[in-house]
């Protein structure tokens, strides 16, 4: 079962700029999901998002995050003002109809 | 938040003969459980699935196993190859729409 493609899969970044990480769907998935995974710790749940909305969203989702589909394809993860702390792997998982997601290879973001 | 829990942060076992992962949760609402294979530097992998419905689904070489009245449930994996060593996470959702919330892990290795 093909999975989505996330780029870039290494990005290393200034605390303060702003990033976009990005997951390509193989097909026209229904629902989107990113997850995060800093260091040491639990895979977390950032935001799930459906029919071009968001669906749902944690606590770690502040307003330094968004998330769209600028082009009905592409599917990204912004964050505005980078911490320090926001360096982990971040996941993109896609989902069909059934209760199944299915995970990108992720992105590792360094924040320096 | 501590709603999954793989008390177990690493398991070794010989080539050949069972491996078993527990898991167990806290969340009354959870209704479906996923189990997630994860090797350094990819993203988690999905390995086989239950419903709250079931008590056991089986996977070739993989079964889980589920007591909803003790809130745990169990990764059998017979016969162990080493293939197998990988961190492996035990997910929850209280049905499709929803988030997965993940446990921390539990690094198998299998030895030859």
């Amino acid at each position: 079962e093909p999975e989505v493609t996330q780029t870039p899969s290494h990005q290393v970044t200034q605390m303060g700029q702003e990033v976009i990480l990005r997951c390509v769907p193989i097909s026209n998935h229904l629902y989107f999901y990113w997850y995060r995974q800093i260091l040491g710790q639990k895979v977390e749940f950032l935001v799930s998002f459906y029919n071009n909305e968001i669906s749902e969203k944690s606590e770690i989702f502040d307003d330094q995050f968004s998330v769209e589909r600028p082009d009905g394809s592409n599917f990204t993860l912004k964050i505005r003002s980078t911490k320090l702390e926001d360096s982990a792997m971040y996941f993109c998982a896609r989902r069909d109809y059934g209760d199944i997601q299915y995970f990108g290879a992720g992105t590792r973001l360094s924040v320096l | 938040d501590q709603q999954v829990k793989q008390n177990s942060p690493s398991l070794s076992v010989q080539e050949g003969r069972i491996s078993i992962l527990n898991c167990d949760y806290t969340n009354s609402m959870f209704d479906y459980f996923l189990w997630y294979k994860k090797y350094p530097a990819e993203g988690p992998t999905f390995l086989i699935s239950i419903s709250s419905i079931k008590d056991k689904n089986e996977d070739g070489r993989f079964t889980v196993f589920l007591n909803k009245s003790a809130k745990h449930l169990s990764l059998h994996i017979v016969p162990s190859q080493p293939g197998d060593s990988a961190v492996y996470f035990c997910a929850a959702t209280p049905g499709s729409n929803y988030k997965l919330t993940f446990g921390k892990g539990t690094l198998l290795t299998v030895n030859p």
